[in-house]
């Protein structure tokens, strides 16, 4: 079975401060790993994505994760938030042919 | 592309009544997935196909759940009869082959009352 833990349900940050959401997956077979950013009303947006070779990964917006196999996690992380990063963000795996997903994380970015 | 289109954006409904979900997913796309989004449950995968044949309906609720895609281009979600605990929003993403980027529609937010 496998499964996505995404640690923390809320993170208050302010304007461009670091920020880091956590993630960590279980599964019995090798997976692919992705995340997700859903802003209100609307549906979700690939950040990034992990399925092989190096284990940090860009994407878009500034984003940034990292893929460590040992620890089974895969965090997001972003040097300098900004206010417009507020949305809700979402780790998923993929060992087989479907897709499961974390339970979120808000992200609220304060002035 | 114009991307997954899903119809209804919002429908209410009374419970009891039957509700007709519809995506279009992307052309060239092989696996179409629908997902439910609630506040207590997050989001959940509900059933997946992959060149139109189902693969995996074990996220179904219950039989008044139902999918189908009677093509590459379409698929339905039914709920017959709705309840108010269906109530959610309702995602329809697809895929160019599985394992790879899903990519979603902008949902349909199912009120039953």
């Amino acid at each position: 079975a496998q499964s996505v833990t995404q640690l923390d349900s809320q993170v208050p940050v302010f304007e461009e401060a670091p920020v880091e959401l956590r993630c960590n997956y279980s599964s019995s077979v090798s997976v692919y790993l992705f995340w997700y950013v859903q802003y209100p009303n609307q549906g979700l947006q690939l950040l990034l994505k992990y399925l092989s070779g190096s284990t940090l990964v860009k994407g878009i917006n500034g984003f940034e994760a990292e893929f460590n196999k040992s620890q089974t996690s895969f965090h997001l992380r972003k040097p300098s938030v900004h206010i417009s990063d507020t949305a809700e963000y979402f780790c998923a795996v993929s060992p087989n042919n479907d897709m499961r997903f974390g339970a979120g994380t808000r992200l609220t970015v304060k002035p | 592309d114009a991307g997954v289109i899903q119809s209804p954006r919002h429908e209410v409904t009374e419970m009891g009544q039957e509700v007709t979900l519809r995506c279009k997913p992307i052309s060239g796309h092989n696996s179409l997935f629908w997902y439910r989004q609630t506040m207590m449950r997050g989001l959940e995968l509900l059933i997946y196909f992959n060149n139109n044949v189902p693969i995996d309906d074990s996220g179904m609720p219950e039989d008044r759940f139902s999918a189908k895609m009677p093509n590459a281009s379409f698929s339905t979600l039914k709920i017959q009869p709705s309840e108010p605990r269906d109530s959610a929003v309702y995602f329809c993403a697809s895929s160019v082959q599985a394992r790879t980027e899903a990519f979603f529609g902008q949902g349909t937010r199912l009120t039953v009352v």
